[in-house]
């Protein structure tokens, strides 16, 4: 089955930096990469997404890159504020047998020092 | 934030009894998903429906239970078989890629 492997755990970074946040996924079938933000006490919720036919997208302060040679992608926040702090999780979703699988990384608790 | 809830929020049980969990979704989606968050292990799939009357195991159903008789609802059992039930579930639905995330239940094993 798919692993998504996410790094690093933990991430602290000054407020106006900036603070990548990485994944690698195993199934060459996935073709759709969300990552959801959780804030403390609250659900996860889909920040930014892309698609296996798109290397980059972008949405304000947030971007996301995938390589699917490499079979990685990566989260970019630039301008970090402190309402950025959260646990982000990347993920792999494939459609199998007509199942939408979808496989999350372990989680990157990111904290913004003002 | 709204259309898919969650009950209770805690619940707490006893060694050797099975517990149900509630999830209702009132955004129409086909697709309904059982998580269980632990600390440092992200979201691990446990079961998941794409259409009512049918449901798949995820990758650690052992232990649990579900049923989907209604495309609105999608109950997980906790059974006794589960040995380190101690956890946090999340319900999720999705129409297209996005899932989306109930509130969540805390379920403490004393």
């Amino acid at each position: 089955g798919e692993n998504v492997e996410q790094h690093p755990s933990t991430l602290s970074v000054q407020e106006g930096d900036s603070a990548v946040i990485k994944c690698t996924y195993s199934d060459s079938a996935s073709n759709y990469f969300p990552w959801y933000k959780q804030e403390l006490g609250k659900r996860p919720q889909l920040i930014i997404d892309i698609r296996s036919n798109v290397g980059e997208k972008k949405d304000q302060r947030i971007a996301v890159t995938l390589n699917k040679t490499a079979k990685h992608f990566s989260l970019h926040i630039t301008e970090t504020q402190p309402e950025d702090s959260a646990v982000y999780f990347c993920a792999a979703d494939k459609n199998s047998g007509g199942y939408q699988k979808v496989t999350f990384g372990t989680g990157t608790k990111l904290q913004v020092i003002p | 934030d709204g259309g898919i809830t969650q009950s209770p929020k805690y619940l707490f049980r006893k060694e050797g009894q099975n517990v149900t969990l509630s999830c209702e979704q009132n955004l129409n989606h086909d697709a309904m998903y059982w998580y269980r968050q632990d600390p440092g292990q992200g979201l691990r799939l446990i079961y998941y429906s794409q259409i009512v009357n049918d449901f798949q195991k995820g990758d650690i159903a052992e232990g649990y239970s579900v049923s989907r008789e209604k495309k609105e609802s999608f109950p997980l059992t906790v059974t006794s078989a589960q040995k380190n039930p101690t956890a946090f579930y999340l319900c999720a639905s999705s129409h297209s890629n996005e899932q989306f995330f109930g509130p969540g239940t805390r379920l403490t094993v004393l």
